[in-house]
C-alpha cells in the first residue's frame, strides 16, 4: 500500500511570497488533515477534511492560509503572502474515516523556509 | 484546556535502559490517546495508542500506562535500542464527532551503546 505522498519536500521563499504544497492521501481514505510542525514543537493542526468538505478549519490563519480537496482526494495548502513565522514543515495525514479512534497515516512533510 | 503537556523534553537512556516519557491532560472529553514516534525527515507513524478503559496496554517492548483519576500517562519503552531513537509525542483526542488529534511538545530520544 502507498503511503501518503506531499510535494515539494524542500522549499525557500521570501516573504510576501506565495507557496503551495500538494498531498495525495492513501487511496480510500475518506478524511484528510495538514498539521503544521514549527521546529521543536508537536504537530497543530490546520485543517481537517472529510471527503471534500471542510470538517475544523479553526486554527487555519483564513487571511494567508488556504486549502483545497477537490474530488475528495488530492489536497493543496497555499499561503499567500507568506511571513517568516510560516517557516515550519507542513505535514498531511490521512485516515480512512473519522468519528473514531482511526489511525493517521502522515507523509515526509514539506520543510517551508520563510527568509 | 485543549493542551497536553509532555515531559522531559529530551532525554538520553543507555541501552537497555527504560525510557519513560510522561504526559498530562485536562480535557476530560478526551478519549483516546496515542503515541507517534518520528525520525528526521521522517513524519510521524503511530507507535502505540490506549483508551481510558484500561490502565496499561503494552505492545512488544513498548507500554503504555494511564492513570485516569490523575489524567495523566505515560510511554515506557523496555529494554531501550540505538534504533529506538527518535522523537515521541504523546497525543490525545475525543472521538465523538470527528476526531481531532491535540498533540504534546514531543520528548527527543537518545539511546546510547
Amino acid at each position: 500500500e502507498a503511503g501518503v505522498a506531499q510535494s515539494p519536500r524542500y522549499k525557500i521563499i521570501e516573504k510576501r511570497q506565495s507557496v503551495a504544497f500538494w498531498c495525495n492521501p492513501i487511496s480510500g481514505h475518506a478524511t484528510l488533515y495538514w498539521y503544521q510542525q514549527i521546529l521543536g514543537q508537536g504537530p497543530k493542526l490546520l485543517i481537517q477534511f472529510q471527503n471534500n468538505g471542510v470538517v475544523d478549519d479553526s486554527q487555519l490563519p483564513k487571511d494567508r492560509f488556504s486549502a483545497e480537496r477537490l474530488k475528495g482526494v488530492d489536497s493543496t495548502l497555499k499561503i499567500q503572502p507568506a511571513k517568516l513565522e510560516d517557516s515550519a514543515v507542513y505535514l498531511c495525514a490521512s485516515s480512512l474515516r473519522t468519528g473514531i479512534a482511526d489511525t493517521q497515516y502522515f507523509g515526509p512533510g514539506t520543510r517551508l523556509t520563510v527568509l | 484546556q485543549q493542551q497536553v503537556k509532555q515531559s522531559p523534553q529530551s532525554l538520553i537512556v543507555q541501552k537497555g535502559g527504560i525510557s519513560i516519557i510522561n504526559c498530562a491532560y485536562e480535557n476530560t472529553a478526551f478519549d483516546y490517546f496515542p503515541w507517534y514516534q518520528q525520525f528526521p525527515g521522517k513524519g510521524p507513524a503511530l507507535l502505540i495508542a490506549i483508551r481510558p478503559d484500561v490502565s496499561e496496554k503494552k505492545e512488544g517492548r513498548f507500554t503504555i500506562s494511564f492513570n485516569k483519576s490523575a489524567k495523566q500517562f505515560s510511554l515506557h519503552i523496555m529494554d531501550s535500542q540505538p534504533g529506538d531513537s527518535a522523537t515521541y509525542f504523546c497525543a490525545a483526542s475525543s472521538t465523538g464527532g470527528y476526531q481531532k488529534v491535540t498533540f504534546g511538545t514531543g520528548t527527543k530520544l537518545q539511546v546510547i551503546p
